[in-house]
Formats: C-alpha cells, sequence, structure tokens
C-alpha cells in the first residue's frame, strides 16, 4: 500500500526561526510535490522535485529530495507569520501520471 | 501559467438531491483530469481519475454510481454526486495535467454542503 507519511502534524513555532517538516514515501518514485493550503482554500503549488538530489529554493523555504531514503524535507529559514498554512507533501503514484498520493499534511503556526 | 477553474465554488443542497461540480481547464487542455475529496482537517484522498473520451477509473472504496465523472472533452470534467447525503459534505478539489508540463494543477475547489 501506497504510503506517505509526514511529520510534525503539527508545528508551532515563533518568527525568526528555523525548521523542517519531513515527508517519508514509501516507493520508489522520483517525482515529489510540496503544496500549501490555507484554511478554505485549494492547493498552490510549492515545488515540483523530479529527481534524486533535487533541491529547490523559493524565498524562506526550500525542499530537497532524497530518493534513497525516500525522503523529502521542507525547511522553513526565519519564519515569518505569513508562512502560517499547512503544507503536503505528495507522491506521484505512477511516474508522471500525477496520480497523487498526500500525506497527512502538517498544520503550521507562526506566532510572532 | 495553467490555469484550472471550478465550479461552483460552493454550493448547499438538500438531502437526496444531485450536485454538478465542474472542472475546466482554461489555457491547456487535459486529456487527464483527477478528483479528490477532502474532510475538514484531513488530507486529500484521491476519487478518481477522469480520462476524455473514456470512462472513469475509480479508487477502492468510492462508489462509482454515486459519483458520476464525464470528460466529454479535452477542457472539461464534471463531477455528479448523486443523492447526496449529509455524509457526503465536504471539500471536492479537482486537477488537471497538463501533459507539456510534468505537472497537474489544482481548481480552487468546490465545498459542497447537504443538509
Amino acid at each position: 500500500e501506497l504510503k506517505v507519511e509526514q511529520n510534525p502534524l503539527f508545528l508551532s513555532m515563533q518568527e525568526g526561526k528555523n525548521y523542517t517538516i519531513y515527508c517519508n514515501y514509501s516507493t520508489t518514485s522520483d517525482r515529489l510535490y510540496w503544496y500549501r493550503q490555507d484554511p478554505g482554500k485549494s492547493l498552490e503549488s510549492l515545488f515540483v522535485l523530479l529527481s534524486n538530489g533535487a533541491v529547490k529554493q523559493e524565498g524562506r523555504l526550500m525542499a530537497s529530495l532524497d530518493t534513497k531514503a525516500r525522503l523529502s524535507t521542507l525547511h522553513i529559514t526565519a519564519a515569518v507569520h505569513d508562512l502560517s498554512a499547512t503544507y503536503f507533501c505528495a507522491e506521484d503514484q505512477n511516474q508522471g501520471a500525477q496520480k497523487l498520493v498526500f500525506g497527512q499534511g502538517t498544520r503550521l503556526t507562526i506566532n510572532p | 501559467g495553467a490555469v484550472v477553474s471550478q465550479h461552483p465554488s460552493w454550493v448547499i443542497c438538500k438531502s437526496g438531491t444531485s450536485v454538478k461540480i465542474e472542472c475546466r481547464s482554461l489555457d491547456f487542455q487535459a486529456t487527464t483530469m483527477f478528483w479528490y475529496r477532502q474532510f475538514p482537517k484531513q488530507s486529500l484522498m484521491l476519487m478518481a481519475t477522469s480520462n476524455e473520451g473514456s470512462k472513469a477509473t475509480y479508487e477502492q472504496g468510492v462508489e462509482k454510481d454515486k459519483f458520476l465523472i464525464n470528460h466529454a472533452s479535452l477542457t472539461l470534467s464534471t463531477l455528479t454526486v448523486t443523492s447526496a447525503h449529509p455524509e457526503d459534505s465536504s471539500f471536492y478539489i479537482c486537477s488537471a495535467l497538463d501533459s507539456r508540463n510534468t505537472e497537474a494543477f489544482f481548481g480552487q475547489g468546490t465545498r459542497l454542503t447537504v443538509v
């Protein structure tokens, strides 16, 4: 059974701090996606990681992929309140077919 | 960028009635679209894969007679929730695969409330 597990599921942190969200997945897929979801909204695509060792950065967020360890990380640097949201990682079940299996989500709250 | 439009954004319906949700790719052709369901404070679960011109493929545990999917054109897929009940209340999100890229793009979602 395909499984994507995120941790932590809940994260409360102070502005200015750094933290990492972990995403473990079950297959040998080399495609991993990160999304942000604000309350009541749909998903916003953050990163698409398509190969082992891929690292992408956008602002205070950086994502990486280790296909051998079946692990992706989303690192937050010097967090700001605007980054408060729920973050999902998702694995492509079928190499490019975009049939996604999502992790449970990490609800991130950043306090001033 | 690729835009996927879902309509309506929210709908309230009476128990026993049917509701149709549309998913359109506005600036690209999508041979494949996906329908997900998200209950409050939970993750997204894939319900079905919709392929243009053919029958949808449903995930295990999803009733195909209850959730009717039609993908009649390269830019439109519809999900009809038939004989809706309160337990069908959820956030339904579609995504459309842009084969020019390596990514599917998500619609805005439809919040269905069955009363």
